[in-house]
């Protein structure tokens, strides 16, 4: 499977200011998601970044809030904007597993995640 | 919409005791099944799946049978190590999407 890279993998943030979490992959993939956990929380799904195109957002998640690039196959970025504590959380990326363009895998690999803390 | 529902931990055993994370769902299809694992500080990772109903999926000794007709996807493994120390996620997924719907997770503390 896939091998992800994040960072950073944690941080400390001021309220008002915006962080941008990376998220490599050591193979090209067709969709990357973005996940948050909230402390206690389970995973909820962010968005969905598919290269060349604009990320879908879940309900709740908004492109002015988290905005998102997929410059290309092995990469995204996420950004935080304006954070809040609110904002606390570990933010994750994932990817399909199975080869690039087949349907139904349904296996996800995760990053070792993002922990941010907004003061 | 789907929904994933596990018992709330933390769950406490001594080494080599047998283990049961419920899980029960909702969904409005036939999801894909999982159970997803993660180690303290590392990213989640895979633990079985099971795709279609009475399928048992197994692995490192645990094991989930997808159950149709109670909705449930209970973890259980015969005899825990200290190693099995994590949370653990059930998950669903609808067929043919790759994206998620998590459970609250439950964390597993094993002592010697």
């Amino acid at each position: 499977s896939a091998v992800i890279s994040q960072k950073p993998s944690r941080d400390i943030c001021q309220r008002g200011t915006s962080l941008t979490i990376q998220c490599q992959v050591d193979s090209q993939v067709t969709m990357m998601f973005w996940y948050r956990q909230q402390p206690g929380q389970s995973l909820t799904l962010i968005a969905t970044a598919n290269q060349g195109s604009e990320a879908t957002y879940e309900s709740g998640f908004v492109i002015d809030k988290f905005p998102i690039s997929r410059p290309n196959l092995t990469f995204s970025t996420l950004t935080v904007s304006n954070m809040s504590p609110e904002d606390s959380s570990i933010y994750l990326c994932s990817v399909g597993a199975g080869e690039m363009g087949v349907s139904g895998a349904n296996v996800l690999t995760f990053g070792a995640g993002s922990r941010l803390t907004v003061l | 919409g789907d929904s994933v529902t596990q018992m709330e931990g933390p769950v406490t055993l001594s080494e080599e005791a047998f283990l049961t994370i419920n899980c029960t769902y909702t969904a409005t299809g036939y999801p894909s099944l999982f159970w997803y694992v993660q180690y303290p500080g590392e990213g989640l990772q895979l633990l079985l799946k099971a795709t279609k109903a009475d399928d048992k999926g197994s692995n490192k000794g645990f094991e989930a049978t997808y159950r149709k007709e109670t909705t449930s996807f209970h973890l259980e493994k015969g005899s825990v190590q200290v190693s099995d120390s994590a949370v653990y996620f059930c998950a669903l997924s609808d067929r043919g999407f790759q994206k998620l719907v998590f459970g609250t997770g439950t964390r597993l503390l094993v002592s010697p």
